[in-house]
Order: structure tokens, then sequence, then C-alpha cells
């Protein structure tokens, strides 16, 4: 059974740094992996979506990669600012038959302070 | 505009009496998705639907119904046989055969 892993699980830090969210999954045979974000009380937005062929993929000051080998995968986010405020979640796709069925690690509570 | 739409946002219902939670994608995805969030936990996976009239269990099936009807909506019925239906309910949609999860804004289910 798949199991997702965030650390830390929680963060904060000044407005400007650069920083690295973590997310770890047991069984590496994964298609790919989501990045979201999720603002209280609301929805979850996608970020990135890194296919398994992919080591790096890349949108504004948001960068995904992943090492299938190691079963790691890594958002780093560039020049942070308040507005980054929120939870961040990586999710996989259930191995072994339907990737159509996500597991979801239980987040990172990112807080940008100005 | 494209996209997934839940209503209530918040919904508020006594013990014991069922409950529908409503979920329409104009993305023309053939794939559904219902997920419970709970404090302190990562999402679950209720039931899914890969094509309409057609739907399977997910890990936390107990409780709960659905129906597919039609392509673009995917209704949730929250049963009194439900121990704990007080959550967040997140409907989600993905293009048959394509990996990204698209995510509507959630129904706060709040029973007393």
């Amino acid at each position: 059974k798949q199991e997702v892993t965030q650390i830390p699980a929680a963060l904060s830090v000044p407005e400007g740094e650069n920083l690295v969210l973590n997310c770890s999954f047991t069984d590496s045979a994964i298609y790919n992996l989501q990045w979201f974000r999720q603002d209280p009380g609301k929805g979850l937005t996608s970020l990135l979506l890194i296919q398994s062929s992919q080591r790096e993929q890349t949108s504004g000051r948001l960068n995904a990669s992943l090492d299938k080998s190691s079963g790691r995968s890594t958002l780093y986010i560039a020049a942070s600012q308040p507005g980054d405020s929120a939870t961040y979640l990586c999710a996989v796709p259930n191995s072994g038959g339907s990737n159509y069925k996500l597991t979801f690690g239980k987040g990172t509570l990112l807080t940008v302070n100005p | 505009d494209g996209g997934i739409t839940q209503s209530p946002k918040y919904l508020f219902r006594k013990e014991g009496q069922n409950v529908t939670l409503s979920c329409e994608q104009n993305l023309n995805h053939d794939a559904m998705y219902w997920y419970r969030q709970d404090p302190g936990q990562g999402l679950r996976l209720i039931y899914y639907s890969q094509i309409v009239n057609d739907f399977q269990k997910g890990d936390i099936a107990e409780g709960y119904s659905v129906s597919r009807e039609k392509k673009e909506s995917f209704p949730l019925t929250v049963t009194s046989a439900q121990k704990n239906p007080t959550a967040f309910y997140l409907c989600a949609s993905s293009i048959l055969r394509g990996y990204e999860q698209y995510f509507g804004p959630g129904t706060r289910l709040t029973v007393t």
C-alpha cells in the first residue's frame, strides 16, 4: 500500500526566503506526482504535475523535482511571499492497478511572514 | 469558464438524516472522484467513477452512496449509516487515462 509522507508538517519563514518542501512515497512504481496548494477552507489548486520520466517541472517561482528511485520529491519555492502562505500537498497515483486513485500526504502548512 | 462546482458550500444536518452533496463539472472529463478531508489527516477517497453509469468504492465508502447518470454530474449521498459524517468533502475530476486531477471548492458538512 502506497504511503506518502510530507516533512515538515509546518514551516514559518520570513518573506523573500527560498524554501524546500519534502514529499516521500513508499512505492516507487508511480506514473507521476502532483503538488497542490490548499488555502484555509478552500479546495485544492493543482500547482505542478511531474511525470515519472521527468526529473523536474517548473512553473514561475515553483520548481518540483522527482527522484523515483529514492521515493522523493521536493517543491522549491523561490523568493517566498506572504501570498504563498497555504498548505501544500503532494499526491501520487496508487500503484499496481488503476492510476486514477491518488494517495495524499498530510501536507505542509507554510506561513510566510511579511 | 471551465471548472468544477460544488454546492452548497456549507451544509448542516441532524443526525439520522441522509444528505446529498452536489458536484458538477464542465471540463468534459470522464473520471470523477469524491474525497473526504478531516483535520490532521490526508484526503481519503470515498468513491470514483471512470465512466457514466459506473463507479467504484474507494478506501472509505461505507455509509456513502453515489450515482453517475450524466458525465458532468457525480452527486454524493451521506447516509445515516455513516458514523462520523462531519467533514470537508471535495470533488475532483480528470481526463480518462490522464492523470492531473482538478478539484472543486468543497462542501463543509456538519452533522449534529
